[in-house]
């Protein structure tokens, strides 16, 4: 039971163009939301977070969305850059109120990305 | 660079054989988790260590174990190793919540 999903293996744009990557998820205790880059031969590099009190976070080129009523957050990159090209993944996590979870990360399968110059 | 150190980065052995992987946490950072990916899945969280304490465990078989130490290290043991252990492990680091900092892996070939 896959409880993140990335439902396409693979995102093609050109560069200076928008990259949206896509993430559903199912589990409703999950509260706690992150994209990660990886390139080959590496581990994952965090990216940008989001907290399920926020619907929306920037941090440069990046912006991510949470629309928890569809369980479903984006991860937005603008303009998109051939240094860009690399696997996103989609994580989530309980954290919860008591601040006593574990903070271990659910991942998605992963979305290759790919800038054309 | 992440800060978080993994070694070997790769690592050849036979079946039925045992191994350990190694991860040291960046400087600071308390809690330590395990995450295995195989071929054509995600990563999948094996277990964590909070300060030397096992914090929380997942998917991971019983043939595995994992340590954390005084020192913050931490050693991932696979005994009995079969064919379907051949994947990259990652080590990731927190300093005690999100967002976790993951080292480049080691990457397990069982023939």
């Amino acid at each position: 039971d896959q409880q993140v999903k990335q439902n396409s293996p693979s995102l093609s744009v050109q560069e200076g163009r928008i990259s949206i990557l896509n993430c559903d998820y199912t589990n409703s205790m999950f509260d706690y939301f992150l994209w990660y880059k990886k390139y080959p031969a590496e581990g994952p590099t965090f990216l940008i977070s989001i907290s399920s009190i926020k619907d929306k976070n920037e941090d440069g080129r990046f912006t991510v969305f949470l629309n928890k009523s569809a369980k479903h957050l984006s991860l937005h990159i603008v303009p998109s850059q051939p240094g860009d090209s690399a696997v996103y993944f989609c994580a989530a996590s309980r954290v919860g109120g008591s601040g006593a979870g574990s903070y271990q990360l659910t991942f998605g399968k992963g979305t290759k990305l790919s800038v054309i110059p | 660079d992440s800060g978080v150190t993994q070694t070997p980065k790769h690592l050849i052995t036979a079946t039925g054989q045992r191994v350990t992987l190694r991860c040291s946490p960046r400087s600071g950072d308390l809690s330590v988790y395990w995450y295995q990916q195989s071929l054509d899945q995600g990563l999948q969280f094996l277990i964590q260590y909070y300060n030397g304490e096992e914090r929380a465990k997942g998917n991971i078989l019983e043939r595995f174990s994992a340590q954390q130490f005084p020192d913050l290290h931490s050693e991932l043991n696979l005994s009995s190793l079969e064919l379907g252990d051949s994947a990259l492990y990652f080590c990731a680091s927190s300093e005690i919540h999100l967002p976790q900092h993951f080292g480049d892996g080691t990457r397990l070939s069982i023939l």
